[in-house]
């Protein structure tokens, strides 16, 4: 299976910016990139996916390098209820495999 | 809408017994998912099924753990005899279909089990 790598941690301040990178070297081209977030005592929540061109919808926006080998969550402005997991994932047909993910914590 | 939905959401029982946990997926899915979370493997994917029928059971820790699908809005995950080790917190997730990787899987708010 390809693997990801993310960051253990980010922390960001309310209102912000954030940008939660991925790296998938072993991406192969058929592999979707998935983005789910887990917040405290709940299921993961899907939040976004891409092939190859940057995607966008009303949670977050995904940048995806030329080469596919590496990704980028965006989440525009932050709030205290992005405060979560948040796992980066290729997507082979069926299965989700998610690994440690980057923790985020928004400072008010 | 309604989600996916678990019961119960916690369930603390002794070694040794019988434990069953229940999802109802979202109506019109075809695929569904039971993960397991704990500290120390995180989220692995146990079991999924199409249709209802079991697709790749690879996941399953051992013959103790067994799941149904007797139809399209019900599943169940059994543990018996539970051991303290089952510890964790089991999620049912569910999808409109599966291949080509596009289409993401909606999860429940998971059961928390505890076996003293």
């Amino acid at each position: 299976d390809a693997k990801t790598t993310q960051p253990n941690s980010m922390e960001s301040n309310e209102e912000e910016p954030v940008h939660l990178p991925c790296n998938h070297s072993t991406i192969s081209g058929t592999d979707y990139i998935h983005w789910y977030r887990q917040l405290p005592s709940q299921g993961p929540e899907y939040v976004i996916h891409g092939l190859t061109s940057n995607v966008n919808n009303r949670m977050a926006s995904l940048a995806i390098a030329e080469d596919r080998k590496s990704s980028t969550l965006i989440l525009h402005r932050a709030t205290l209820r992005d405060a979560a997991v948040y796992y980066c994932i290729l997507r082979d047909p069926y299965k989700l495999s998610f690994g440690a993910g980057t923790t985020v914590t928004v400072r008010a | 809408d309604a989600g996916v939905i678990q019961s119960p959401r916690h369930e603390v029982t002794e070694m040794g017994q019988e434990v069953t946990l229940r999802c109802k997926p979202i109506s019109g899915h075809n695929s569904l998912f039971w993960y397991r979370q704990t500290m120390m493997r995180g989220l692995e994917l146990l079991i999924y099924f199409n249709n209802n029928v079991p697709i790749d059971d690879s996941g399953m820790p051992e013959d103790r753990f067994s799941a149904k699908m007797p139809n399209a809005s019900f599943s169940t995950l059994k543990i018996q005899p539970s051991e303290p080790r089952d510890s964790a917190v089991y999620f049912c997730a569910s999808s409109s279909g599966l291949g080509h990787g596009t289409k993401p899987q909606h999860f429940g708010d998971g059961t928390r089990l505890s076996i003293l």
